[in-house]
């Protein structure tokens, strides 16, 4: 079955780094697919964070773009954000999901397969 | 580049049909023929249903569709059922490989 999971600390404080993983089950992250990082602040919208190619070409949201970063570890077929220097605005669900896959009949411009998402709370 | 708007709420009746925009920009739905929806239900990853405007993913029923008009995009929820119940956000490509999200509709089933 293929599937994301999202797994991290639920706590960090303010100023420090968030650490999350996104573990690809049944599933080569070495395939052509891109892998994406995206979250929701409780009680708001959806906010893409950033996408990343196994290859290592990443594309961020430009808001975010100096304090994250998106990287691959294919050996462990997993994926990994870091953001720095977070505040309680950087509370959220965090959820990774695969980009869909450019075809015939398909842009590719889309998140097909989703984690259930963690919640990271800033606080001190 | 801010959030596509929609809806907050929408409600309807089992059977009934109820539709949701989702408004851009020249710069993102206007521009783009890319536009997806995605349903979130509490507990549940959230679940692709609308990609590229008008395309439905395999194994999502017929009663979800998409269209685009201009700066609007809209999702219709035809003969609408209780589990149809959730969150709706619709996005859209902007360029260069980057997104953005809407606002959120809730539907709520009366």
């Amino acid at each position: 079955q293929v599937q994301v999971k999202e797994s991290g600390p639920g706590l960090v404080k303010p100023s420090e780094t968030l650490s999350l993983t996104c573990v690809v089950s049944g599933f080569s992250i070495s395939s052509d697919y891109y892998w994406a990082w995206i979250r929701q602040p409780p009680g708001k919208g959806l906010e893409w964070i950033g996408t990343m190619y196994h290859s290592g070409s990443t594309y961020y949201n430009t808001p975010l773009k100096s304090r994250a970063t998106i990287s691959v570890d294919t050996s462990k077929n997993q994926f990994s954000l870091l953001l720095t220097s977070v505040t309680a605005a950087d509370t959220a669900v965090y959820y990774c999901a695969r980009r869909g896959l450019y075809g015939d009949d398909s842009s590719g411009w889309y998140f097909d397969l989703w984690g259930r998402g963690t919640l990271v709370t800033v606080s001190s | 580049q801010s959030a596509l708007t929609q809806p907050a709420s929408v409600s309807g009746s089992p059977g009934q049909s109820i539709t949701i925009s989702c408004t851009g920009t020249s710069n993102d739905v206007g521009d783009y023929d890319f536009v997806s929806w995605y349903q979130e239900q509490p507990g549940k990853a959230p679940k692709l249903i609308i990609y590229d405007v008008s395309r439905r993913p395999s194994g999502v029923s017929n009663r979800f569709s998409g269209s685009k008009s201009g700066n609007t995009a809209s999702l219709t929820i035809s003969g609408l059922q209780a589990e149809d119940e959730a969150d709706y956000y619709c996005s859209s490509f902007t360029g260069s490989a980057t997104y953005v999200f809407g606002t959120g509709t809730q539907v709520t089933v009366l």
